[in-house]
């Protein structure tokens, strides 16, 4: 079991929007920043939003992240075939003093 | 473009010690700016933290992991370094090394492409 909760899987038709939750509690994400990674299959992860909801260079602005409190949100616009990944939501976590991250949501591009 | 490569033996008997090497290039390891992570990830399964080393070798260990990891840096070969002890089938994972920001809490933005280690007899 994740300190970070995530829903396992989430599906939605291309061109749609759709939102992948992670929970927690205040000592990881009420108290610390949300970075969010994409999985695509065979690959390694790749940074996708830092500091709860900024873009790293090169990503798509159809990514964004936001955060209220113990949870955290990412939302996918515009969906294309080319998202379907695996996405993993992470943070510190002040009370086992170290990087947490969720148990992932695969996303599925129906 | 800076590049991180994990290298070390596929397959690791049980009780043994699992020992992987990450060698960075296009970047020198010894920035005060930056952290270096170990993360794994079991056949099918999520991400696990194992822990993060800076150029002067201050470390932070996931507490699940930290009586039985080492995680060292050599910076005159541009490298860092993962020892797990004591491994047995649970600990069969695909190894990825990356880059933090300048604290341990920071984000992993540039990662190795990993590798696949076995623990089986």
């Amino acid at each position: 079991q994740s300190v970070l909760t995530q829903p396992p899987s989430v599906s939605e038709a291309p061109r749609q929007r759709v939102t992948i939750s992670c929970s927690g509690s205040s000592s990881n994400i009420g108290s610390n920043s949300v970075y969010w990674y994409q999985q695509l299959p065979g690959e390694a992860p790749k940074l996708l939003i830092y500091y709860d909801d900024l873009l790293p260079s090169g990503v798509s602005d159809r990514f964004s992240g936001s955060k209220s409190g113990t949870s955290a949100s990412l939302a996918i616009s515009g969906l294309q075939s080319e998202d379907e990944a695996d996405y993993y939501c992470a943070t510190w976590d002040d009370s086992l003093n170290g990087v947490v991250f969720g148990g992932g949501t695969k996303l599925t591009v129906l | 473009q800076l590049q991180l490569q994990e290298s070390g033996p596929g397959l690791e008997k049980p009780s043994e010690t699992l020992s992987l090497t990450c060698t960075v290039s296009g970047g020198s390891i010894s920035s005060s700016n930056y952290y270096w992570g170990w993360i794994r990830q079991p056949p099918g399964k999520g991400l696990e933290w194992i822990g993060s080393i800076d150029y002067s070798g201050s470390t932070y260990y996931n507490p699940s992991l930290k009586s039985r990891v080492t995680i060292s840096v050599d910076t005159s070969k541009n490298q860092f370094s993962l020892k797990l002890s004591s491994v047995t089938a649970a600990d069969t994972a695909v190894y990825y090394c990356a880059r933090q920001g300048d604290t341990a809490m920071d984000y992993l933005d540039y990662w190795g492409r990993g590798t696949l280690v076995t623990v089986s007899s």
